[in-house]
């Protein structure tokens, strides 16, 4: 119940696609919804998040959906770019503040 | 941009060795974490951390572990004897307040001999 299933787990997107990658969680609980985006020897850096109250919230070419009654929710990147080639990494906790249940991550590369 | 830093990037050390992995969080932040992440695996969660003393930790966080912080501004993780699974990026985060995103740290590459 505390798992969040993170699917695909490897994407290659040409540059100018739209990268999709999605998420499932069991608890119903968890009311906050974060991906983060790490390149290689880096830590993870928030990318976006979203709360359940709201089903889209979007920053720039990241999207986030949320589906509260699917229990799913998925990270849009439009036109695609190299330099986003990274992990990508979706997240949830009952509060924002505690522990981050994370998924296992998506390598994405976009080629040029 | 206030960030995260954490020493050592690497370490090496021997099974049954005690290590301390040190952490300076941002500034201002209240709230402390430790995350591992074992080679091609997710990152999971160990322990939090909030006005000197543990709020949350996981069942990972054994009695071979322990947070501190000696000072204003370090924030460490010791693991008493290591084992050979201990082996893994440990990332410390940090937060601003309860409610706000945890800011991570670029790790610190621990491989148990």
């Amino acid at each position: 119940q505390q798992q969040v299933k993170q699917s695909p787990q490897s994407l290659i997107v040409q540059k100018g696609g739209i990268s999709i990658i999605n998420c499932a969680y069991e608890n119903t609980a968890f009311d906050y919804f974060p991906w983060y985006q790490q390149f290689p020897g880096k830590g993870p850096a928030l990318l976006i998040a979203i709360r359940p109250d709201v089903s889209e919230k979007k920053e720039g070419r990241f999207t986030i959906s949320f589906n509260k009654s699917a229990k799913q929710f998925s990270l849009h990147i439009m036109d695609s770019q190299p330099g986003d080639s990274a992990t990508y990494f979706c997240a949830a906790s009952n509060q924002a503040g505690t522990a981050l249940i994370f998924g296992k991550g998506t390598t994405l590369s976009v080629s040029s | 941009e206030p960030e995260v830093t954490q020493t050592p990037s690497h370490q090496v050390t021997q099974m049954g060795q005690e290590v301390i992995l040190r952490c300076v969080p941002i500034s201002n932040h209240l709230y402390f974490y430790w995350y591992r992440q074992i080679l091609g695996q997710k990152v999971e969660f160990l322990v939090s951390f909030y006005n000197n003393e543990i709020s949350e930790k996981s069942e990972i966080f054994d009695d071979q572990f322990s947070v501190e912080r000696p000072d204003g501004s370090n924030f460490t993780l010791k693991i008493r004897s290591t084992k050979l699974e201990d082996s893994a990026m440990y990332f410390c985060a940090s937060s601003r307040d309860f409610s706000e995103t945890q800011y991570f740290g670029p790790g610190t590459r621990l491989l148990v001999l």
